[in-house]
């Protein structure tokens, strides 16, 4: 079957880094992307990894290896309006959109 | 703002009631998503339309009827639910997946609970 893991809560303080990692088995693979979502908002596009390697966008850096069925999320200097949802999401062969349940990041002053 | 609405926000209806979701895109997209998020677990999709074809219906209960009358507009009709249904249900739209890969873009989604 397909799967997607990734941690249910992680906290972290207030300009610190945090990773947030994600492993997938699915059939086929056209991509990893990241989402953020705030509670009671939409989730909102972060990154899209295809090739292995890191793409930095910011205070946010996406990691993929394919190899490995691995990739993380790096979050820098970390503010409060960081607190959220990050969801870890594979399109699959069919270009379908597999899931991860989400990791809830808290951070703490 | 990620340029998809939806309406009401939330949704509070008894199990014999009827009512209707409603999302709307303003990104110019052609395919359109109807997912349902339940606390602590993975997305669920459970509708897709694509040039206002439905093109996926991942084995849906038949008391929730999509309806996509243009590539702008997407309905999700309810009826007879049970409180198991109770969840927020996001709306999302794209370019046609049949061409590649592409980014969905969602709505803030409906808070639905069923008493």
């Amino acid at each position: 079957g397909q799967n997607i893991d990734q941690p249910t809560e992680m906290t972290a303080t207030e300009g610190a880094i945090v990773q947030i990692n994600c492993t997938y088995q699915t059939s086929g693979f056209n991509g990893l992307f990241w989402y953020q979502q705030h509670a009671g908002e939409a989730p909102t596009f972060l990154s899209y990894n295809v090739l292995d390697g890191l793409e930095e966008k910011g205070r946010f850096s996406s990691f993929l290896s394919r190899s490995k069925g691995y990739s993380y999320l790096l979050l820098k200097e970390l503010q409060m309006k960081d607190s959220a949802s990050y969801l870890c999401a594979v399109m699959d062969s069919n270009y379908q959109l597999i899931w991860g349940a989400g990791t809830k990041l808290i951070i703490k002053p | 703002e990620t340029g998809v609405t939806q309406t009401p926000r939330h949704l509070v209806m008894g199990m014999t009631n009827k009512k209707s979701l409603k999302c709307e895109q303003h990104l110019g997209h052609n395919a359109m998503y109807w997912y349902k998020q339940s606390a602590k677990k993975p997305l669920e999709l459970m509708f897709v339309y694509s040039l206002e074809e439905r093109v996926e219906n991942n084995s849906v209960p038949s008391r929730f009827s999509p309806e996509c009358p243009n590539s702008s507009h997407l309905f999700l009709h309810l009826h007879t639910l049970q409180p198991e249904d109770s969840a927020l249900y996001l709306c999302a739209s794209s370019q046609d997946p049949a061409g590649g890969v592409n980014t969905q873009y969602f709505g803030p989604g409906t808070r639905l609970t069923v008493l």
